[in-house]
């Protein structure tokens, strides 16, 4: 089955870090872009981080620009999001998307996954 | 950044209503452009790229249309499934500032 599974949400206190996890299944991974897309609670779509398919060429939304990093392993089918200094505005679902392309820049988002809840309070 | 702005932000319509939602560019995006549909709770799904194309099993009731600046989603007749956040995402540059802002359909 094609799918993509989110894990690593949870509460975590304001300046803390997580680091969320994706496995792919049911395609080629490493043929794609991967992205991370996120949805505060009853707020649109957020992109917030993309990689494209080798690793080779990576960008963050400015909202999360050197707290961030994603990063991927391409023989384990996974993507990761390491989020440090968290903040309260980093609440959110997300979601782990899959592009139709093989660079993150250029593409649109085809697969999502279920997405993990990240919730930054004290 | 080119932005993207949809309206209207909501509306409510018939059963069997022609519905069409917009979203505006700031600059040209040529057809590079997307819709997605989210069902309350419910993951996002891709429904139209290159600003016309359905995506495979998207009913034909759903069209977009548009190129350059200007897109349109219409829905041909609208159904009590197609309650939804519709949002349009421009893909032609790196994905800073995707996706509009989102435009929620509702039945009257």
């Amino acid at each position: 089955e094609v799918q993509l599974v989110e894990s690593g949400g949870g509460l975590v206190q304001p300046g803390r870090s997580l680091r969320l996890s994706c496995a792919a299944s049911g395609f080629t991974f490493d043929d794609y872009a991967m992205h991370w897309v996120r949805q505060a609670p009853g707020k649109g779509l957020e992109w917030v981080s993309g990689i494209s398919w080798n690793s080779g060429s990576i960008g963050y939304a400015d909202s999360v620009k050197g707290r961030f990093t994603i990063s991927r392993d391409n023989a384990k089918n996974s993507l990761y999001l390491q989020m440090n200094s968290l903040r309260a505005e980093d609440t959110a679902l997300y979601y782990c998307a899959k592009d139709f392309h093989w660079d993150y820049e250029h593409g649109y988002f085809d697969l999502w996954g279920r997405g993990t809840l990240v919730t930054v309070s004290s | 950044d080119i932005q993207m702005t949809q309206s209207p932000s909501s509306l409510s319509a018939s059963v069997g209503d022609r519905v069409t939602i917009t979203c505006r560019a700031s600059q040209g995006i040529s057809n590079y452009l997307a819709w997605y549909q989210q069902k309350p709770g419910k993951v996002p799904k891709l429904l139209i790229y290159a600003a016309s194309t359905l995506q495979s099993g998207v009913p034909s009731r759903f069209s977009g249309s548009g190129s350059g600046t200007d897109f349109t989603l219409t829905i041909s007749s609208l159904q009590p499934e197609d309650v939804a956040t519709y949002y349009c995402q421009k893909y032609n540059s790196a994905p800073q500032d995707t996706f509009g802002g989102g435009t929620k359909v509702e039945i009257k």
